[in-house]
């Protein structure tokens, strides 16, 4: 079991440009949560997708929107990057109630 | 509003001291609770879960957690600190799929 994998692991990017991270899911999962963790800080809840539906959103701008695969895949898209968009950001899969597991997250840096 | 709070920001302890990580957290029903533990640049992987019954928990590495619903506590507890334990520390808690996040404690292990 490959558990959860990220990519790409690292990306850098330019203010005002748009980016995608995508994420597979530990196998038997059907639950994918983002969340962004800015150096120095713990993990903030972005958003989570089941049955291809975002389900919940954390306080994040329009920005960042996401999408699930039927194979239960999922992307995180960031429009209009700014430089405060920089961080780790983590993937979790699930099945509904249960505990999450984390990917290796992808870092994006915004210059 | 739901939240997690870990008051101490860094720790440092002495390898074969014990260790305890203080966690709280603020919810209108006793959400799941989490410890997870990230080392530089990785993603978390989970010490330990509560959902209900028995209020101290064992997890892997040799760590336990005391649930205290009087004091809205869950603490993180080591009798005797390795040098690897050396890392980020994140208490977590889980309700209506929402995962919230302490600021993290990170532990420094001295000779």
């Amino acid at each position: 079991d490959a558990g959860v994998t990220q990519s790409p692991t690292h990306l850098i990017k330019t203010r005002g440009q748009q980016v995608t991270l995508r994420c597979s899911p530990k196998s038997g999962h059907d639950t994918v949560s983002w969340y962004q963790q800015a150096l120095g800080q713990g993990p903030q809840f972005i958003f989570q997708y089941y049955e291809e539906e975002e389900r919940q959103r954390g306080n994040f701008p329009d920005r960042f929107s996401g999408h699930q695969f039927p194979n239960y895949s999922s992307e995180l898209n960031v429009n209009a990057l700014l430089l405060g968009d920089s961080a780790l950001y983590l993937c979790a899969s699930s099945n509904t109630g249960d505990e999450q597991f984390f990917g290796p997250g992808t870092r994006l840096t915004v210059l | 509003a739901q939240s997690v709070t870990q008051p101490d920001i860094h720790i440092t302890v002495s390898e074969g001291a014990s260790l305890e990580l203080r966690c709280n957290y603020s919810y209108g029903a006793t959400p799941y609770l989490f410890w997870y533990v990230q080392s530089p640049g990785q993603g978390l992987q989970l010490l330990l879960k509560y959902f209900s019954g028995d209020t101290l928990v064992q997890g892997i590495k040799g760590f336990e957690a005391e649930f205290k619903r009087s004091q809205s506590s869950f603490n993180l507890r080591k009798p005797s600190v390795h040098w690897s334990d050396a890392a980020e520390y994140f208490c977590a808690g889980y309700n209506n799929n929402d995962m919230r996040f302490g600021a993290g404690t990170r532990l420094t292990v001295k000779p």
